[in-house]
């Protein structure tokens, strides 16, 4: 199983500020996955990233597969930012018959006015 | 395109009782999981489906059985409730596996057991 840990636990900022959030996993992987829970309680998937670095407009992720480590940056802050950002491991080898993500706890995001 | 879709949204059962929570997803996706998510813990899964007509324990699967009769759809039932089963429920769709396929969740399902 693969454990993944995520840090700041909890993070506040104030807005425009630029945001970094970390995780780390025990299994090498294929991808890691980031996901945003609203504060409604909706999740959505925001990235899955296999090396190198994706953008999607004020957000980037990187991953470093050699490190077992992966971040979540978020340009330009805004309240409308705040959520929890969540990131998951999938099993190392899918074809050995274990499926699904592991999830860590999240960072509890909040971006002030 | 309605997406993930889960039945019922709340519910509130006493100990002993069952009941049976409803994933329906209409992406004519293969895999699809069920997970809980419980205060101070990361989403953790249940039971997942491989394809219509198979299913396989995840990581908390005991109190739970799950059924995929159909393509779009993963039951997920409670035969005999516990207070340790409150919890928000979600279902989550995928193309193929999750190693390499993004994952589509439903809004959850807050169930508490008295």
């Amino acid at each position: 199983k693969n454990e993944v840990e995520q840090s700041p636990q909890n993070l506040t900022a104030q807005e425009g500020e630029f945001i970094t959030i970390n995780c780390s996993y025990s299994v090498g992987i294929s991808a890691l996955h980031w996901l945003q829970q609203h504060p409604g309680g909706g999740i959505v998937s925001l990235f899955m990233l296999s090396s190198g670095k994706k953008k999607h407009g004020r957000l980037i992720a990187t991953i470093n597969i050699q490190e077992k480590h992966s971040s979540l940056h978020i340009t330009a802050s805004h309240p409308r930012d705040s959520a929890v950002y969540i990131c998951a491991a999938p099993p190392l080898y899918s074809g050995g018959g274990a499926d699904g993500l592991t999830f860590g706890k999240g960072t509890h995001l909040i971006i002030q006015p | 395109n309605a997406g993930v879709t889960q039945t019922p949204k709340f519910r509130v059962l006493k100990t002993g009782q069952s009941m049976t929570l409803l994933c329906a997803q209409d992406m004519n996706h293969e895999y699809m999981y069920w997970y809980r998510q419980d205060p101070g813990m990361g989403l953790r899964l249940i039971h997942y489906s491989v394809g219509e007509g198979t299913t396989a324990k995840g990581e908390v699967p005991d109190g739970y059985n799950v059924s995929r009769l159909k393509k779009q759809n993963f039951l997920l039932g409670l035969e005999s409730a516990a207070p340790s089963q409150t919890s928000v429920y979600f279902c989550a769709s995928s193309y193929r596996s999750a190693e390499y396929n993004e994952q589509f969740f439903g809004p959850g399902t807050r169930l508490t057991v008295l």
